[in-house]
Parts: C-alpha cells; structure tokens; sequence
C-alpha cells in the first residue's frame, strides 16, 4: 500500500516571503500521480499542482512550483511570494496510474499554512 | 470547469435513523465517483470507488452495510450512512472523475458536514 507523510503539521511565513512544504511517499509503482491540494477554512478542496511521475521537468503553476526527486520519493510544494489567501491546510497526495484514472487518493496528514501579514 | 455539488452541506440526524447523501457532476459525465471522510483536523481517508452501474469498492475497514453508495447515473452517486451512530459524525466528501477524459483529474464537492445525535 502507498503512504503519503508530511513531516510539518504547521508552517508559518512572512507575507511576500517563500516556504517549502515537505511530503515524502512510498510506493512500489512506477506509473503515479503526485498532487498538492489546498483546503481553505471552507473545506473545498482546491488543486494547487499535478506531476506525472514519468515526467522529469518540476511543475509550476505562477507563484507554486514543486521539487520531485523520484529516486528520493519526495515532492516538496514551494510558495513564492506568499499572499493572505494562501493560508490553509495543504494536503499532498498520491494516485495510482495503473487504474486508468479510477484510482481513489492517498492523503498525507496535511500541513496547516499561517500567513503573517 | 468542472463542477461537483454535494446535498446536503449539513445535516443532523438521531442517533438509528438513515441520512442519505448527494452527488452531482454538474457540467460532465462522471465515470467514476469517490467518498472520502475527514475528520475534525484529520486528513481525507477514502472510503470507497463507485463507477456508473456497478457495485462499489469499498477501502479495507469500511463497512458496505453501513456505508450505502449508489452511482445509478453517470452524474450522481449517493452515500447513505445506515443506522448512524455519534461516531458517524464526520464531513464527507466526494470526488468524481472521467476516466474518459483523458487527465484523469479528480473534482470535489463542497463536503457535507454530518452531526448525529
């Protein structure tokens, strides 16, 4: 079975300012998705980033890039300059790519983001 | 984009009685459908895998007398928790995918807080 583990239950960071969150897997696949997902106080879950395991080249999305280190199995989320509105819980998370997209998400225990302003 | 509504947001039932919970991709034909529970500052668990017109999978751990799932259309699947108990409170959330769509992305309803008493 995979596992999904986020070492930080809480970060905090200076507005404007980056943060790395961390979160390392296991699994013995070679075919995976890797996502960071965020949930605001509302509790909508909200895709901040995808990466296909067979692709090499870090995804970015604007302010929000990762660092997949494959060998490493680690997928750290990183922020630049941090807004208000990026405050919230971030959930990394794993699928399976041998389902054919009927996979169901493995979750990490979350990271709970503080923004200082 | 893709939008999934859950009905109800909230409900509160006694203690024994049936609640049923809603589903719905709104704007695309949703192959396949997921129920996660959260509870308070816990990370998502999977509950279980519905495609249209079969018999769902449920996670090791979860009860399939207990937890009902239906996904009798391709755009509504429905979570009845049976006999609730107070260790039922918990939110509930759904995911629905088209596998026939080639990304595979999983979208989330708003949740569904569920108090019983």
């Amino acid at each position: 079975a995979q596992t999904v583990t986020q070492s930080q239950p809480e970060m905090s960071v200076q507005e404007a300012e980056t943060v790395t969150l961390s979160c390392t897997y296991d699994t013995s696949e070679s075919d995976y998705y890797l996502f960071w997902y965020k949930q605001p106080p509302s509790r909508q879950m909200i895709l901040v980033i995808r990466q296909e395991a067979y692709k090499q080249q870090n995804a970015t999305e604007n302010r929000f890039s990762v660092n997949f280190q494959k060998a490493a199995k680690s997928f750290s989320l990183k922020i630049s300059d941090s807004q208000l509105g990026d405050a919230a819980m971030y959930f990394c998370a794993y699928r399976s790519g041998a389902g054919g997209g009927a996979d169901g998400l493995t979750f990490g225990k979350g990271t709970h983001l503080i923004i200082q302003p | 984009g893709a939008v999934v509504s859950q009905h109800p947001s909230r409900v509160i039932c006694k203690s024994g009685t049936s609640v049923k919970i809603e589903c719905r991709s709104l704007d695309f034909q949703a192959t396949t459908m997921f129920w996660y529970r959260q509870f308070p500052k816990q990370s998502l668990m999977l509950m279980a895998t519905s495609n249209e017109g079969s018999k769902a999978t449920y996670e090791q751990g979860v009860e399939k007398d207990k937890f009902l799932i239906n996904h009798a259309s391709l755009t509504l699947s429905t979570l009845t928790v049976t006999s609730a108990h107070p260790e039922d409170s918990s939110f509930y959330i759904c995911s629905a995918t088209s596998t026939s769509s080639g990304d595979y992305e999983q979208y989330f309803g708003p949740g569904t807080r569920l108090t019983v008493t």
